[in-house]
């Protein structure tokens, strides 16, 4: 059965470094998603992608994420200068529409502890 | 604003009924869904229910919605040590289904 992976599965970083997670989401799927969970905390939604540009953002999604989908395979979340309050398992997710529904995939999560 | 409650742990004997409960706030939620996490899993869909239903049923799942009250369970039969994980209540928004909100998880521990 195909499944959403994620890399890495954890990443240690110093805060104020740029950070890549990257994710292959189920090749027919065409909506695509980043979530994060603080140790703790909710599952917060941070973006969605389709058609190759963001459909929505949370206000946490500020100027310093970004997503892309440059290759047609991968969907990467780049932070520019990580803080301390990003420390998360950060999720990626890919989607199809069924009916009036959106079905969303999840991937293992990439734990991102910065230090 | 839209907001999703649950209790954060359950611990129930191997064999009996788990009853997950969970609050949530926005009248407008057009689908519910519970997942499961297991360590060092994804977030794996469990069930789902549309809003204009009372109840669904999937082998050992049962979902309730009390639309009235906004309140949502899942009701696992039999439970079992596989059983074991952390349960996600979630809902989607009518206008932007595309989103998923979710609770905090209730982990659920198993006794022998």
């Amino acid at each position: 059965e195909p499944e959403v992976t994620q890399t890495p599965s954890h990443q240690v970083t110093q805060m104020g470094q740029e950070v890549i997670l990257r994710c292959v989401p189920i090749s027919n799927h065409l909506y695509f998603y980043w979530y994060r969970q603080i140790l703790g905390q909710k599952v917060e939604f941070l973006v969605s992608f389709y058609n190759n540009e963001i459909s929505e953002k949370s206000e946490i999604f500020d100027d310093q994420f970004s997503v892309e989908r440059p290759d047609g395979s991968n969907f990467t979340l780049k932070i520019r200068s990580t803080k301390l309050e990003d420390s998360a398992m950060y999720f990626c997710a890919s989607g199809r529409r069924q009916g009036a529904r959106y079905e969303q995939y999840f991937g293992p999560g990439t734990r991102l502890t910065v230090t | 604003g839209e907001d999703v409650e649950q209790s954060l742990f359950l611990s129930v004997r191997e064999g009996d009924s788990s009853v997950i409960n969970c609050t949530y706030t926005d009248s407008s939620s057009t689908y519910l869904y519970w997942y499961k996490q297991e360590p060092g899993a994804g977030l794996q869909l469990l069930t789902y229910i549309f809003s204009n239903m009372d109840m669904k049923q999937d082998q050992r799942l049962t979902v309730l919605l009390n639309k009235k009250d906004k309140h949502l369970s899942l009701r696992i039969a039999d439970t079992q040590t596989g059983d074991s994980a952390i349960y996600f209540c979630a809902e989607s928004m009518r206008n932007r289904d595309d989103k998923i909100i979710f609770g905090k998880g209730t982990r659920l521990h198993i006794l022998p």
